[in-house]
C-alpha cells in the first residue's frame, strides 16, 4: 500500500516568507509526528498528533512554527517569517494506533531559506 | 534528559567485512531502542528494534542487543555488502505513561562498503 507522502519535496523560500509543508500519513494511522533534520544531523522531534489532537508540541523551536491536523488525517506544518536557520529537511512519520507502534517515515521536504 | 550517542563516521569497509556501529544512550526508565537506516535518496526505514533489556533485534543480517548494564545498543553485521551503504541512526523512545512516542536520534553514522 501507499506509504507516507510529503509535499513539496523541495521548497526554496526567501527569508521572511511563510511556507506550508504537507504530510499525508498512511491511511488509518492515528499517530503523526513531525521531525526536523539539519544537514549531517539526526532528526529532532517537533510535534505529535493523536488523531486531530496535538498532544505534544514541545519540540517546536519558536512561535513561528505551527502544525495542524484538523480532520485527523493530513497534517500541515507552517513556518511563518522563515529564517535561514529554518533550512532543513522536515520529516513526517505516522504510526498505526499507539504512539509506541513503529513509525513510518515519509521522504521529507527539503526547505532552503535564502 | 534522554539522549543517544553514536560513533562518528564515516565508516569504510570492504565487502564481507564485519561491521560494528556503537550506540550508547542516556534515559530514565526503560526506553525502547531502534536502529533506522537511510539509503541514498530514500526515506528513513526501521531496521530493527528492541523493547526491553536483553532483547535482540534482528533484520537483514543485522543484529543489536539491548544492554541495560552498559546502556548500549550496538549494531552488528557479520558480512556487509555494497548494498548496505547508507546512513544508520540509533534512536530511543522513552517509557512511562507520559511518553508520547517521540524518537530521540543519534547524529547518524555513514557506512560505505567498497567492492
Amino acid at each position: 500500500g501507499a506509504g507516507v507522502s510529503q509535499s513539496p519535496r523541495y521548497k526554496v523560500a526567501k527569508r521572511g516568507q511563510d511556507v506550508a509543508l504537507r504530510c499525508d500519513p498512511i491511511s488509518g494511522h492515528v499517530s503523526l509526528f513531525w521531525y526536523q533534520q539539519a544537514l549531517g544531523q539526526g532528526p529532532e522531534f517537533l510535534t505529535y498528533f493523536q488523531n486531530e489532537a496535538q498532544l505534544d508540541k514541545s519540540g517546536l523551536p519558536s512561535d513561528r512554527f505551527f502544525a495542524e491536523r484538523p480532520e485527523g488525517s493530513v497534517s500541515t506544518l507552517k513556518i511563518q517569517r522563515t529564517q535561514q536557520e529554518d533550512s532543513a529537511v522536515y520529516l513526517c512519520a505516522s504510526s498505526l494506533v499507539r504512539h509506541t507502534d513503529t513509525q513510518y517515515f515519509g521522504p521529507g521536504t527539503r526547505l532552503t531559506v535564502l | 534528559g534522554n539522549s543517544v550517542t553514536q560513533m562518528e563516521g564515516p565508516v569504510t569497509l570492504s565487502e564481507e567485512a564485519f561491521l560494528t556501529i556503537n550506540c550508547t544512550y542516556t534515559a530514565t526508565g526503560y526506553p525502547s531502542l531502534f536502529w533506522y537506516v537511510q539509503y541514498p535518496g530514500e526515506g528513513l526505514q526501521l531496521l530493527l528494534k528492541a523493547t526491553k533489556a536483553d532483547d535482540k533485534g534482528s533484520n537483514k543480517g543485522f543484529e543489536a542487543t539491548y544492554r541495560k548494564e552498559t546502556t548500549s545498543f550496538h549494531l552488528e553485521k557479520g558480512s556487509v555488502q555494497v548494498s548496505d551503504s547508507a546512513v544508520y541512526f540509533c534512536a530511543l523512545s522513552g517509557a512511562g505513561s507520559s511518553n508520547t512516542g517521540k524518537l530521540i536520534f543519534g547524529q547518524g553514522t555513514t557506512l560505505q562498503v567498497k567492492p
